[in-house]
């Protein structure tokens, strides 16, 4: 079967760097996607994924290894406006978007 | 402000109600989706739409009916519902659903069945 595995909860410090883990078993692959979701709103898009490496945009950092089925999420200078939960999702052969259960992340003064 | 609008944010229901939620795009996206998200469980796809022609379903209990008169709107009709139901309900879209497009998602019906 298809899978995404990611932490469910994780506690950073403010002003801190967190890096957020996702691991992946899925029917072939054609990208990786990151969102944010606070609580009670929309998921975000925050980055995307086809190739191998780091994809930077401004604090979030996103990193990509296909060989290990392998992303993680990077946020720096954490601020509490931060706390979210910060979702995973690979799209398969098929072009479908399998999703992790998401990280809740929870920023501390 | 992702573009994508849902009505009403938060529903209340009986197992013999019928209710209708709703979905509106703004960005010119020809792709639709709903999707179930319960605490601490993935996003469930349960419905896609691509050019009004729905491509997708994910085996979804026929309680649940959707609906796309257009590109730009997306209902689901519920009826006879259980209380495992309950959960948030999130509309998205994007341009098209065969390629790699970002999803954009609106904020959500919370539902709940009583």
């Amino acid at each position: 079967g298809q899978n995404i595995d990611q932490p469910t909860e994780m506690t950073a410090t403010e002003g801190a760097i967190v890096q957020i883990n996702c691991t992946y078993q899925t029917s072939g692959f054609n990208g990786l996607f990151w969102y944010q979701q606070h609580a009670g709103e929309a998921p975000t898009f925050l980055s995307y994924n086809v190739l191998d490496g780091l994809e930077e945009k401004g604090r979030f950092s996103s990193f990509l290894s296909r060989s290990k089925g392998y992303s993680y999420l990077l946020l720096k200078e954490l601020q509490m406006k931060d706390s979210a939960s910060y979702l995973c999702a690979v799209r398969d052969s098929n072009y479908q978007l399998i999703w992790g259960a998401g990280t809740k992340l929870i920023i501390k003064p | 402000e992702t573009g994508v609008t849902q009505t009403p944010r938060h529903l209340v229901m009986g197992m013999t109600n019928k209710k209708s939620l709703k979905c509106e795009q703004h960005l010119g996206h020809n792709a639709m989706y709903w999707y179930k998200q319960s605490a601490k469980k993935p996003l469930e796809l349960m419905f896609v739409y691509n050019f009004k022609e729905q491509t997708e379903n994910n085996s979804v209990p026929s309680r649940f009916s959707p609906e796309c008169p257009n590109s730009s709107h997306l209902f689901l009709h519920l009826h006879t519902l259980q209380p495992e139901d309950s959960a948030l309900y999130l509309c998205a879209s994007s341009r098209s659903s065969g390629e790699a497009d970002t999803q954009y998602f609106g904020p959500g019906t919370r539902l709940t069945v009583l």
